[in-house]
């Protein structure tokens, strides 16, 4: 079954202290991933894709085949961050996501 | 600038009584898409559109439909709500491909009374 999984569902951490947003995924193929970010009052929108292997606002994010994850990271966190983050897989071009994980950055 | 525009932002329907929603978009993407999100749920893809060719999820219930008069345009329409619709309906585009972004639009919100 194509499924993917976000543990938490709220992290919370503080300003400047490193994030690891996690993410694993079941697909019988070779799926490619995303991270997808909904700021306060604005739309879903895309934050990287992990074929591009390019860090957008701090953020990186590896596949890692073997243990079917995609996690998310940042070294240094910011206020600006917090938001709700989604990571979605594509096998076909539609995306299955997952339920997401509200990041929550205090001063 | 507004790309993927979703009508009405929130939308009040009573139990049983039809309701579309609307989506238009000025990316001139061929492929279009509905989701729904309930909340603390991950948004569900419930068909797509490539071009004029319409893709139904295999689990999308039959009361829901969809109509694209034209590469803008996309409307979703519920034939009888029931409570259980109740939820966010997002729209998004992009262009066919996998790896392709897809834009979103701010969604709708429904209610069922």
């Amino acid at each position: 079954a194509q499924r993917v999984t976000q543990p938490e569902k709220l992290l919370s951490v503080f300003k400047g202290a490193p994030v690891e947003l996690k993410c694993n995924y079941s697909y019988s193929g070779s799926p490619e991933l995303f991270w997808y970010v909904q700021y306060s009052r604005q739309r879903l929108q895309l934050l990287l894709r992990h074929i591009s292997r390019e860090s957008i606002k701090g953020f990186t994010a590896d596949l890692n085949k073997g243990e079917t994850s995609f996690h998310l990271k940042k070294p240094f966190a910011q206020e600006e961050d917090s938001a709700m983050y989604y990571c979605a897989l594509s096998g076909d071009g539609n995306l299955i996501f997952g339920k997401g994980t509200k990041l929550s950055v205090k001063p | 600038d507004a790309m993927v525009i979703q009508n009405p932002r929130y939308q009040v329907t009573q139990f049983g009584k039809p309701v579309t929603l609307s989506c238009s978009q000025t990316l001139n993407h061929n492929v279009m898409y509905w989701y729904q999100q309930k909340s603390s749920q991950a948004p569900k893809l419930l068909f797509h559109y490539y071009d004029k060719d319409f893709n139904n999820e295999a689990d999308t219930p039959d009361n829901f439909q969809s109509r694209r008069p034209n590469t803008s345009f996309c409307f979703l329409d519920i034939r009888s709500p029931g409570l259980g619709d109740a939820a966010m309906y997002l729209c998004a585009t992009s262009r066919a491909g996998v790896l392709n972004e897809q834009y979103f639009g701010p969604g709708t919100r429904l209610t069922v009374t």
